[in-house]
């Protein structure tokens, strides 16, 4: 079974950067798409990207392209969110998500990390 | 980019029939998938790929795909069913994945 769990909790200033971790067990990460999705306080689920480890592709939403980097640690089974020039609406909770092969539908979830981005 | 609409809000009353609904253009040619979200907790898929269920999760909920609208149902609403709901695409021409706008389920 696959279990999935998150870095905690973050403050930044507006300007820096975050970056979240995400970290699986109970299967390889090379075997499983990892995909990040955010909330932001009362809203809904914005999808932010994917990383397919079949055609080693990373596919970000457009919204963040620039400012968005997913990267993994194969040897931790540790993927990672790395969001730049944060803004305020950059608050949110951030959630690493995965699937498995031609199953897409984001199972398990991690807990989720909260970011604040406030001076 | 593909936009998936859900009403901001369902109320039901305890034992009978909720249904959520998720439009989108052509969406019945794509794979819909159901999640939901308790208050302060992760999503949590309750129907994949239009109407399978993962175990665990009550024949109580089922969904059905087909034009322009996807359906999931819940049967028998218990109070334990207070959630916000979420439908999930992979549009393939943009390579992307989508959520709908999310419906929270009230149980009067």
């Amino acid at each position: 079974q696959i279990q999935v769990v998150q870095s905690g909790a973050e403050v930044k200033k507006p300007g820096a950067s975050v970056k979240v971790s995400c970290r699986v067990s109970g299967y390889s990460l090379t075997e499983l798409s990892i995909h990040w999705v955010r909330q932001a306080p009362g809203k809904g689920l914005e999808w932010m990207g994917s990383f397919d480890p079949e055609d080693e592709k990373t596919i970000y939403a457009e919204k963040f392209q620039g400012r968005v980097t997913m990267t993994e640690d194969t040897f931790t089974d540790t993927a990672f969110m790395q969001l730049s020039s944060l803004r305020s609406d950059d608050t949110a909770i951030y959630y690493c998500a995965t699937s498995h092969g031609d199953f897409n539908a984001f199972d398990p979830w991690g807990q989720g990390t909260l970011v604040t981005v406030s001076s | 980019s593909y936009v998936l609409t859900q009403p901001p809000s369902v109320s039901v009353a305890p034992g009978n029939t909720a249904r959520i609904t998720c439009g989108g253009n052509n969406i019945g040619s794509k794979s819909v998938h159901w999640y939901q979200q308790k208050s302060g907790q992760a999503p949590v898929v309750v129907i994949y790929y239009d109407s399978d269920r993962p175990s665990g999760i009550p024949e109580r909920f089922s969904g059905s795909n087909s034009g322009n609208t996807a359906t999931l149902t819940i049967s028998r609403v218990e109070a334990g069913d207070e959630a916000d709901y979420y439908c999930h695409v992979w549009d393939r021409s943009s390579d992307h994945y989508v959520f709908g706008t999310g419906t929270k389920v009230t149980v009067l």
